[in-house]
């Protein structure tokens, strides 16, 4: 059965901290793995990965995914109080369906 | 509109009524999704529709669950005779298929379900 685990499930940091959050997937027939961060409502799109060892980055945002370890992680520097949200891992497969199948989040909450 | 448009935002209906809940994707976006989600929980796949393909009905959960899509625009997920554990967010969200890859999900801010 395909999976989509993320760790730890919750995080308390203060500004400044780095932190580090985990995706590991077990998936027939991989194609790619995205990030997404949720505040109220709607997941919002961070980064789609499809090759191992390229890091993508947006502002203090990064993210890197190992194909042969299947594993993503996503990194956040010097955190402020508007990065508290739950951030979501997904991988697509073409086992027949394009699904997206989703990880229960890491809940990250940054204090002041 | 420019984003994944759901309605209502918020439904409070008593168990055993059935509850009608609407997505409009983003104009263009082939690929549409709904999906579950209960409280302090992750995204519980439902329904996949793709064009004019048959849809992927395997996150159904149980037959009381139906879904429709006109074309490649709305879609209304339909639950009959509500019960409490339904109670959840709803999320449509709406992608564009290319060659062999979906881009990424655009969702809709979804519709909150209370069954009393």
């Amino acid at each position: 059965e395909d999976k989509v685990v993320q760790s730890p499930l919750s995080l308390v940091v203060h500004e400044g901290d780095t932190v580090t959050l985990n995706c590991s997937y077990e998936v027939t027939n991989f194609r790619s793995l995205l990030w997404y961060k949720q505040e109220k409502k709607a997941p919002t799109f961070l980064f789609m990965l499809t090759s191992s060892g390229i890091e993508k980055k947006s502002g203090r945002l990064s993210s890197i995914l190992d194909k042969k370890e299947l594993f993503s992680i996503l990194n956040i520097t010097a955190t402020q109080t508007g990065d508290s949200a739950i951030y979501l891992c997904a991988v697509t497969a073409t086992s027949g369906t394009y699904k997206y199948i989703f990880g229960t989040g890491t809940r990250l909450k940054v204090l002041a | 509109g420019a984003g994944v448009s759901q309605s209502p935002s918020n439904k409070v209906t008593e168990k055993g009524k059935d509850v009608e809940l609407r997505c409009d994707p983003i104009s263009g976006h082939t690929a549409l999704y709904w999906y579950r989600q209960r409280l302090g929980q992750g995204l519980e796949f439902l329904i996949y529709f793709q064009g004019n393909s048959a849809p992927d009905k395997s996150g159904l959960p149980s037959d009381r669950f139906s879904a429709e899509r006109t074309g490649e625009s709305v879609s209304t997920l339909t639950i009959q005779r509500t019960q409490q554990e339904d109670s959840a967010v709803y999320l449509c969200a709406s992608s564009l298929r290319q060659g062999g890859y979906n881009s990424p999900l655009h969702f809709g801010n979804g519709t909150r379900l209370t069954v009393t």
